[in-house]
């Protein structure tokens, strides 16, 4: 069965320091990928996606990811957070089927 | 202003009642989708509509009715035969279908429900 795992269920981290949330799907074909972030009282926004070409994708607000293929993964990074990245983030993939799948969240916690 | 618009933002509702919840999008998006938010759950789909008058149901749909008369209109329909309906739900709406964004999907603020 098509699945999306994220590996982290809670991260701490302070400021200034890098951010990688991981994010791994089962399944062979062809995919398309998001990263979509919820701030505390906020809509679920989307962050960056991936449908096909480069596969180092750059979103809002800093965030950048990256596609291996080989991998199954899809990871979100930003080099340097700030207190205000502090939110839910949710990778999502679409296995061709106009729907998403979404892992559990990572919660991002950024201590000032 | 386009957007999703999802009200209430709180309901609350006795166990044994059925209760709807509102969705309506002015983005001329073709698809929407309800899903369903449970701390550690991430989003489960419940249903989605691709089309006017046309739905199918999503991972966990048991429980819950919907209908799609109109384009900007999908509402959620929670039964007295969904077994823990409190959580937050969440409704969705993306671009035409096979456009080149037709999996983007956008969402609204959501709906927290609460069954006592």
């Amino acid at each position: 069965a098509q699945s999306v795992s994220q590996h982290n269920h809670h991260v701490i981290l302070s400021e200034a320091a890098s951010l990688e949330l991981g994010c791994n799907y089962s399944y062979g074909g062809t995919v398309n990928l998001f990263w979509y972030v919820q701030y505390p009282g906020q809509h679920l926004q989307l962050l960056l996606k991936y449908f096909s070409g480069d596969p180092l994708v750059k979103g809002i607000k800093g965030f950048e990811a990256e596609f291996i293929k080989s991998k199954f993964s899809f990871n979100l990074r930003k080099p340097s957070v700030q207190w205000s990245d502090t939110a839910e983030y949710f990778c999502a993939v679409s296995f061709n089927d106009y729907k998403l799948s979404f892992g559990a969240g990572t919660t991002v916690t950024v201590r000032a | 202003d386009g957007g999703i618009t999802q009200s209430p933002k709180y309901l609350f509702r006795k166990e044994g009642q059925n209760v709807t919840l509102s969705c309506e999008q002015n983005l001329n998006h073709d698809a929407m989708y309800w899903y369903r938010q449970d701390p550690g759950q991430g989003l489960r789909l419940i249903y989605y509509s691709q089309i006017v008058n046309d739905f199918q149901k999503g991972d966990i749909a048991e429980g819950y009715s919907v209908s799609r008369e109109k384009k900007e209109s999908f509402p959620l329909t929670v039964t007295s035969a969904q077994k823990n309906p409190t959580a937050f739900y969440l409704c969705a709406s993306s671009p035409p279908l096979r456009g080149p964004s037709t999996d983007t999907q956008y969402f609204g603020p959501g709906t927290r429900l609460t069954v006592l």
